[in-house]
């Protein structure tokens, strides 16, 4: 079965630090992949998606994610954060026998100190 | 466009009632999923319809049940509540092609926060 680990479960990052949240995946062809944040009391924000082609992923906010088959892993990073982007931050993977279904990560909560 | 929209936003309900939730997806969008969020399980998938139609169904009993209108406007029902049911119920909204959907984008709505006393 399909499944998406992010092993940190809790992230503190200095405001201006660069930021990497991990991400991997168990999925027997190529998933599609997409990463996803939540500020508290909101609903979820695409941040950027993978489907095909270029394995480095641009995504908004100035987020990036790098689909790395090898590894089974798309993690997503952030060169220099600031403290707008502390948030819970969800990794998910879309698969043809999901249908519509995203199969979501356990999440990543990230601190932003000063 | 205006966004996904979820009503109502908070809701507290008590053990054995039941409750609707509506969701109305971004214009043009066919294609309404349903998902819970709970600190414990995290975000788990319930059901998706599309076309007034359940394509896919999540692992979740039959208390939980939903439905699609003709504008593509979706509720979900939650009968006899337990108090586990208490979470986050997201919406969330793509075009839909009739085909492989893993794919498309999903634009999520502000959800229902929902209590059971």
């Amino acid at each position: 079965a399909q499944s998406v680990t992010q092993p940190d479960i809790h992230i503190t990052v200095s405001e201006g630090a660069s930021l990497e949240l991990r991400c991997n995946y168990s999925y027997g062809a190529t998933p599609y992949l997409f990463w996803y944040v939540q500020s508290p009391g909101q609903g979820l924000q695409l941040l950027l998606k993978y489907f095909s082609g270029d394995t480095l992923v641009q995504g908004i906010k100035g987020f990036e994610a790098e689909f790395k088959r090898s590894q089974s892993s798309f993690n997503l990073r952030k060169p220099s954060v600031h403290w707008s982007d502390a948030a819970e931050y969800f990794c998910a993977v879309g698969a043809k026998q999901a249908g519509t279904a995203l199969i979501f990560g356990k999440g990543t909560t990230l601190s932003v100190s000063s | 466009k205006a966004g996904v929209t979820q009503t109502p936003r908070y809701l507290i309900k008590t053990r054995g009632q039941q409750v609707t939730l509506s969701c109305s997806p971004i214009s043009g969008h066919r294609s309404v999923s349903w998902y819970q969020q709970t600190p414990g399980q995290g975000l788990q998938f319930l059901f998706e319809y599309f076309s007034e139609t359940q394509r896919n169904k999540g692992n979740f009993p039959g208390r939980f049940s939903g439905r699609q209108f003709s504008n593509s406007r979706s509720e979900m029902n939650v009968s006899t509540l337990e108090l586990g049911d208490s979470a986050l119920y997201l919406c969330a909204s793509s075009l839909g092609s009739g085909s492989f959907q893993g794919q498309e984008t999903q634009y999520f709505g502000p959800g229902t926060r929902l209590l059971v006393l």
